[in-house]
């Protein structure tokens, strides 16, 4: 069975800077999706970014990118110049390659802008 | 509508009540999905609707739990005889199309609180 792992529960970065939040994940396929959602107060699940196993190109949007390591099983998210509205719980998720609703969540992690 | 829309927004029940909570999904939108989100974790799979049809619900916990979508459209989740354990952020999500490449849009959940 396919597990997320997100080990860091709480992150905290200062406005302006750059912050990455971990995620490592375990799977015998081949053929999946990686995903990091953003869980503002509102309460909102909105997608942040999405990376497709078989491209090697880390995905970028915007602010935000993603350094995956297919080999080491790891998808890390990284925020540059962190704004206040960027505060929320980040999620990190997989998606077999052959189902679009079953998602695997990791735990979350709370990240802080610190003004 | 412009998102998904989940009702109630709160809501706040007795043990071995009735609950039903409901989820509007974008229009148009022809995949449902219910997850269940227990506090500082990630959401859980529950079921998934494509027009009308439930095609899994392996992931409702018991017979307590049920969902329909009579007319491919709004869905409603039913959990009878509430416990405390039921008690939670339940998520819907929905998707234009069934490809695996469909993004999910989630609405902003319900928390039901089982006293």
């Amino acid at each position: 069975a396919q597990t997320v792992t997100q080990s860091q529960p709480e992150m905290s970065v200062q406005e302006a800077e750059t912050v990455t939040l971990s995620c490592t994940y375990d799977t015998s396929e081949s053929d999946y999706y990686l995903f990091w959602y953003k869980q503002p107060p509102s309460r909102q699940m909105i997608l942040v970014i999405r990376q497709e196993a078989y491209k090697q190109q880390n995905a970028t949007e915007n602010r935000f990118s993603v350094n995956f390591q297919k080999a080491a099983k790891s998808f890390s998210l990284k925020i540059s110049d962190s704004q206040l509205g960027d505060a929320a719980m980040y999620f990190c998720a997989y998606r077999s390659g052959d189902s679009n609703y079953q998602l695997i969540w990791g735990a979350g992690t709370k990240l802080i802008i610190k003004p | 509508g412009a998102g998904v829309s989940q009702s109630p927004r709160y809501k706040v029940t007795k043990r071995g009540q009735d609950v039903a909570l409901r989820c509007d999904p974008i229009s148009g939108h022809v995949s449902l999905y219910w997850y269940r989100q227990a506090l500082g974790q990630g959401p859980e799979f529950l079921t998934y609707f494509n027009y009308e049809a439930q095609q899994d619900k392996s992931g409702l916990p018991n017979d307590r739990f049920s969902a329909e979508r009579p007319e491919g459209s709004i869905s409603t989740l039913t959990i009878q005889r509430t416990e405390q354990r039921d008690s939670a952020m339940y998520r819907c999500a929905s998707s234009l199309g069934t490809g695996v490449n469909e993004k999910l849009f989630f609405g902003s959940g319900t928390q039901l609180s089982v006293l």
